[in-house]
């Protein structure tokens, strides 16, 4: 069974700071996707990674996927407020038509 | 291009009874799929739908249907609520041939059922 472990699940942080969310998985997949949900509202796609090695940023946020350590990060760099959003990664299951999605991490950043 | 849509965005029902979802996904998405978001449980899988065809389904119990129609709208049913079916349902499109499959989800704004 595919399982994913995101950490940390909850994160308070000062704006500026540089900080990183790992987001690791149990068997071999190479897609790996990040989304961003803001209170009391839907998801947002924010990377979508598809191979070993891929790294995609977007402004002060970073991604990347290892498939052969089954890990990716999300690096947020100079952290401001409007970050303030729970991260979410979700694993592509190949064959089984369903991403299985990590909890989730809560970032808060305080100016 | 229109996002996904979901209606209605909200609905209070009491336990025992019926209610239906709808989902109507961005134009050329045939890919569809359903989710539960609850603050204890986090987020969950449904079920997904391509071209009219149920192809996976999580964990949920018979009471939780669905359907998808020729349109690639979708809709979902839950019979005999209880309390716990209290949640955000959220629906998502792809253009992909299925969740997931290196595209992108687009998600709907959710629907926030209440069970009293």
């Amino acid at each position: 069974e595919l399982k994913v472990e995101q950490n940390p699940l909850f994160l308070s942080m000062q704006e500026g700071k540089n900080y990183t969310i790992y987001c690791n998985y149990s068997t071999t997949s190479d897609r790996l996707y990040w989304y961003r949900q803001d209170p009391g509202k839907s998801l947002e796609s924010l990377f979508v990674l598809l191979s070993n090695g891929a790294v995609k940023q977007e402004g002060r946020l970073m991604a990347s996927l290892d498939t052969k350590a089954r890990l990716s990060t999300l690096h947020i760099t100079a952290a401001v407020h409007d970050l303030s959003a729970t991260y979410f990664c979700a694993v592509d299951m190949d064959s089984n038509y369903q991403l299985i999605w990590g909890a989730g991490t809560k970032l808060i950043i305080k100016p | 291009k229109a996002g996904v849509t979901q209606t209605p965005r909200y609905l209070i029902k009491t336990r025992g009874q019926q209610v239906t979802l709808s989902c109507s996904p961005i134009s050329g998405h045939r890919s569809v799929s359903w989710y539960q978001q609850t603050p204890g449980q986090g987020l969950q899988f449904l079920f997904e739908y391509f071209s009219e065809t149920q192809r996976n389904k999580g964990n949920f119990p018979g009471r939780f249907s669905g359907r998808q129609f020729s349109n690639s709208r979708s809709e979902m049913n839950v019979s005999t609520l209880e309390l716990g079916d209290s949640a955000l349902y959220l629906c998502a499109s792809s253009l992909g041939l299925g969740a997931g499959q290196g595209y992108e989800q687009y998600f709907g704004p959710g629907t926030r059922l209440t069970v009293t």
